[in-house]
């Protein structure tokens, strides 16, 4: 098994709130990955690392920021959360395969 | 066009029956294969990788072809537990593009 973790599994958050979604993998992976992924539907990569103090957005725009200030740290930040923020957040990390936590699945009222 | 392409499907197919799923790539410097599975309301979890040789395990065997720039998954004899979402991915510039395909959907139905 993997050693990637998110928490929380499940967040519901009024609007406006400010929320940050965690992602620790202990591999030792240079490169992470934030992914948002809606049911049924393909996966969007939102933002990526390749180290510490490296952060790049990714093919979908994302009101979300994301910091690597250590390697096996990657959280990723909604400041004011809105309903369309509502969706599956996944975390991958990866040497050349990439290893998924459970994501979380985000749920603004 | 997308840099890697799948047929979403679905594929529906009875127990026991052979299926083969197809992914195109258009970045001809790509450096790895990998097959992907994602479960309803799951992560992606690895499948197997893609050898140049092609490579077989158990039941599923992958195949390359660089020439036409796809990646194949074979599946025999279907079980209703393979029912899922198939991800193909490729990689280049050493691992640092990492690009997922949309998935392929397969039912296998009883």
């Amino acid at each position: 098994e993997a050693d990637i973790y998110q928490t929380p599994r499940y967040l519901v958050i009024g609007t406006g709130k400010k929320i940050t979604l965690e992602c620790s993998q202990t591999m030792g992976h240079d490169k992470m990955y934030w992914y948002q992924q809606d049911p049924g539907m393909e996966l969007h990569l939102i933002h990526y690392s390749y180290g510490v103090n490296s952060t790049e957005k990714g093919d979908l725009s994302s009101e979300s920021t994301v910091s690597r200030i250590r390697t096996e740290h990657f959280p990723l930040t909604l400041e004011s959360a809105r309903p369309s923020h509502t969706s599956q957040y996944l975390c991958a990390s990866s040497d050349t395969r990439a290893f998924f936590g459970q994501g979380t699945r985000l749920t603004v009222v | 066009r997308k840099e890697v392409e799948q047929d979403p499907g679905p594929f529906n197919v009875p127990e026991g029956a052979t299926v083969a799923f197809n992914c195109t790539y258009s970045n001809s410097a790509s450096q790895s294969f990998f097959w992907y599975r994602q479960d309803c309301r799951k992560e992606p979890k690895l499948l197997m990788s893609v050898y140049s040789s092609g490579n077989e395990d158990g039941r599923f065997t992958a195949q390359l072809n660089r020439a036409s720039q796809y990646i194949s998954l074979l599946i025999r004899d279907s079980k209703l537990s393979d029912s899922a979402t198939y991800l193909c991915v490729v990689n280049w510039e050493g691992g640092f593009k990492t690009i997922f395909g949309a998935g392929t959907r397969l039912f296998v139905k009883a």
